[in-house]
C-alpha cells in the first residue's frame, strides 16, 4: 500500500527566506506525486505534480519540487517566501486505476515579518 | 474551463438529522467524483469515489452514503447524523488515468450539535 509522510506539522519561516517542506512516500512503483496548497476554509490547489521525466518540477507561485527515487522523497521548495504563502501544504501519491491519491497530514507555513 | 461546485459552504446540524452534500463538476465529461473528509492533523480521508453514474465505492464503513444521479453531480448523504460526522468535507474530481491530478471544491465545513 502506499503512504506518504510529511514530518514537520508545522514550520514557520521569515519573510523572505526560502522554504523546503519535506515529503516520504512509499509506493512499490514509480508514484505520481502532487503537492497541494490549502488556505483556511478552502478547498486544496494543486501546485505541481511529477509522472515521469525531469526531477525538477516547477509548479505555480513560484514553487518547485524535486523528486529523488534514493531517497523516495518528493521536497517541495521556494526560493523566497511571502505572506500570501502561509497555508497548509500537502503532499500526495498516486497510483494508476481509479487514482487513488494518498496524502499526508499536511504541513502548516506560517511566515513572519 | 472546468469548475466544481459545492454547497452549501457551512452547515449546522443537530444529531439525528438527515444530510445532503452536493457537489457538480463544469466543462468535462465522464469525470471521476471523489468525496473526501478532512480532520486537523489527520490529513485527507477519502470516504467514497466514482467512475461513472450510479457506481459508487467506499473506502470507509460509516453512516454516510453517496449517490450519483448524472454524470457530472455526486452527493453526500446521510439519514441520521452522528456527532462524530462533523467536519470539512471535500468534493474533487479527475479525468484519464492515474497521473492526472484531482482538482478540489472549496469545502463544506459541517458542525453537528
Amino acid at each position: 500500500a502506499q503512504s506518504v509522510t510529511q514530518p514537520d506539522i508545522h514550520i514557520t519561516v521569515s519573510e523572505g527566506a526560502s522554504l523546503e517542506l519535506r515529503c516520504n512516500y512509499s509506493y512499490g512503483a514509480t508514484p505520481y506525486l502532487f503537492w497541494y496548497v490549502q488556505s483556511p476554509g478552502q478547498g486544496l490547489q494543486l501546485l505541481l505534480k511529477y509522472f515521469s521525466g525531469d526531477t525538477l518540477v516547477q509548479g505555480i507561485k513560484g514553487f518547485e519540487a524535486e523528486f529523488k527515487r534514493s531517497q523516495s522523497s518528493f521536497n517541495l521548495r521556494k526560493p523566497s517566501v511571502h505572506w500570501s504563502d502561509a497555508a497548509e501544504y500537502f503532499c500526495a501519491v498516486g497510483s494508476g486505476g481509479y487514482q487513488k491519491v494518498t496524502f499526508g497530514i499536511g504541513t502548516k507555513l506560517q511566515v513572519i515579518p | 474551463s472546468q469548475t466544481i461546485h459545492q454547497w452549501p459552504a457551512t452547515l449546522v446540524q443537530p444529531v439525528g438529522s438527515p444530510l445532503s452534500l452536493e457537489c457538480t463538476v463544469e466543462g468535462t465529461s465522464n469525470p471521476n467524483l471523489y468525496w473526501y473528509r478532512q480532520a486537523a492533523g489527520r490529513g485527507l480521508q477519502l470516504l467514497f469515489y466514482s467512475v461513472g453514474i450510479g457506481q459508487i465505492s467506499s473506502e470507509v464503513p460509516q453512516n454516510l452514503s453517496a449517490s450519483r444521479p448524472q454524470d457530472r453531480q455526486f452527493i453526500l448523504s446521510s439519514k441520521k447524523l452522528l456527532l462524530s460526522d462533523s467536519g470539512f468535507y471535500l468534493c474533487a474530481w479527475s479525468v484519464g488515468q492515474g497521473n492526472q491530478p484531482q482538482h478540489f471544491g472549496d469545502g463544506t465545513r459541517l458542525s453537528i450539535l
